[in-house]
């Protein structure tokens, strides 16, 4: 069945430095991939959706990459900020209408 | 412009009982996606509707729950006879169109089986 793999350990990281998160899936080559965050006791929030024929993309301080070679992708946050603290989700659609999302990999930005 | 909005946002339940979660989705939107969300665990997939119908119920548990998005009014996730093991955040997004990829979520309903 198809996965989606993130680090289940939270990345400490000082304020002003990029974060770097992963996700890695199986068993399946989706067309695009989606990041979203989460704060605790809330719903996902979106952020970004990549698609396969595109290498990166950008939006203000967050960057993601798509490498369907390595069945990866790659989520920075450049000059990161304490309110950047939060859990952060990636997700795809398997091509129907069920969207598959990893457990997340929370964030802790140091003041 | 209302996000999706979920209620109740916590719901206590003795085992055995009914649970009854609402969700009404935004404002434009008339495709709706429940998903159920373990401790430390990722979304899972529930169900997918559309007005009046069930498109996907491929992550549902084959008993005791069941989904529905009337003509009129929110749409309703129920689980019968809850146990222990219901547990959980259940979240409900929407979409505008099928196939749109991005999901907007509302704030979840906290289920708690005593």
């Amino acid at each position: 069945s198809q996965k989606i793999e993130q680090n289940s350990e939270a990345l400490n990281i000082q304020e002003g430095k990029t974060a770097t998160l992963t996700c890695n899936y199986t068993n399946y080559s989706p067309a695009y991939l989606q990041w979203y965050r989460q704060d605790p006791g809330r719903g996902p929030v979106f952020l970004l959706l990549i698609r396969e024929n595109e290498k990166e993309k950008r939006k203000e301080r967050l960057k993601v990459t798509f490498d369907t070679t390595l069945k990866q992708s790659l989520f920075h946050i450049t000059a990161s900020q304490p309110a950047d603290s939060a859990t952060y989700l990636c997700a795809f659609n398997t091509g129907g209408f069920k969207t598959i999302f990893g457990a997340g990999t929370r964030l802790f930005v140091k003041a | 412009n209302a996000g999706v909005m979920q209620n109740p946002r916590h719901l206590v339940r003795r085992r055995g009982q009914e649970a009854r979660l609402r969700c009404s989705p935004m404002k434009g939107h008339s495709h709706v996606y429940w998903y159920r969300q373990l401790p430390e665990e990722g979304l899972k997939f529930m169900v997918y509707l559309q007005k009046e119908n069930i498109i996907d119920e491929s992550g549902m548990p084959k008993e005791r729950f069941s989904a529905e998005f009337p003509k009129e009014g929110p749409s309703i996730l129920r689980i019968q006879q809850v146990v222990r093991g219901d547990s959980a955040a259940y979240f409900c997004a929407s979409s505008p169109e099928p196939g749109f990829y991005e999901q907007y979520f509302g704030p979840g309903t906290r289920l708690t089986v005593t």
